[in-house]
């Protein structure tokens, strides 16, 4: 029944390693989201897929690599990770002609030491 | 750029009604949106306007004003599960959502 899952919930890792958070959804959305919510709770889009294709990418260091294989899937792979990336990021989706009304996963959240 | 201004707290007592306003600046946008988080949460949305006035979805309202850039949502009722963060969102042509700086609002008994 779960509707956007992610995994895994928690990451703690130390500086410098290479992550991956992956996301499904089972709605039949079309476009696939990537959000960093910051220890103040501030939600910032990351990237935005419409059927496997890249459409936003908010200027987020080239260290976040997304990839959606289909477009049920939108795993997001972090490179030499820093203490900065230490937040917790959330998956997204909706359908493309209703990107106000979106639906999150339960977010992971990235500890980075 | 788009931008999104929210009280950052607000308190009520139960079964009281609150408003917890948005004001925002952008150049366009279709429509205002809401969403709930709980702590340890997701975002949940909750309410959708994309023309001026109100909209009502139970114990939630929600009002916007384009002339005025500025939206609020209405929580009547209030109950102690309703405690949450509250972010109110523009959407428009570029397919994403500017979330705003999100309203904590604590439910007291």
């Amino acid at each position: 029944d779960t509707a956007v899952s992610q995994t895994p919930k928690y990451l703690v890792t130390q500086m410098g390693n290479d992550k991956s958070i992956k996301c499904e959804q089972n709605l039949g959305h079309d476009t696939m989201y990537w959000y960093k919510q910051d220890s103040k709770k501030f939600l910032k889009i990351m990237f935005s897929y419409n059927n496997k294709e890249l459409i936003i990418n908010e200027t987020v260091p080239n260290r976040f690599s997304p990839k959606s294989p289909d477009k049920a899937h939108l795993n997001l792979h972090i490179n030499s990770l820093e203490l900065g990336d230490s937040a917790v990021y959330f998956c997204a989706s909706s359908q493309v002609k209703e990107t106000d009304t979106q639906y999150f996963g339960p977010g992971t959240r990235l500890t980075v030491l | 750029g788009q931008s999104l201004e929210q009280p950052s707290e607000v308190t009520a007592v139960e079964g009281a009604i609150v408003q917890i306003n948005c004001t925002y600046q952008t150049s366009g946008f279709y429509g205002l949106s809401w969403y709930q988080q709980h702590d340890g949460g997701a975002p949940t949305f909750l309410s959708y306007n994309a023309l001026d006035g109100l909209e009502e979805t139970g114990r939630f309202s929600s009002f916007l004003s384009r002339s005025d850039s500025y939206g609020y949502l209405l929580l009547q009722e209030l109950q102690m599960k309703d405690s949450a963060s509250y972010f109110c969102a523009l959407g428009g042509a570029t397919n994403k959502l500017i979330f705003g700086t999100g309203t904590l609002l604590a439910v007291q008994p």
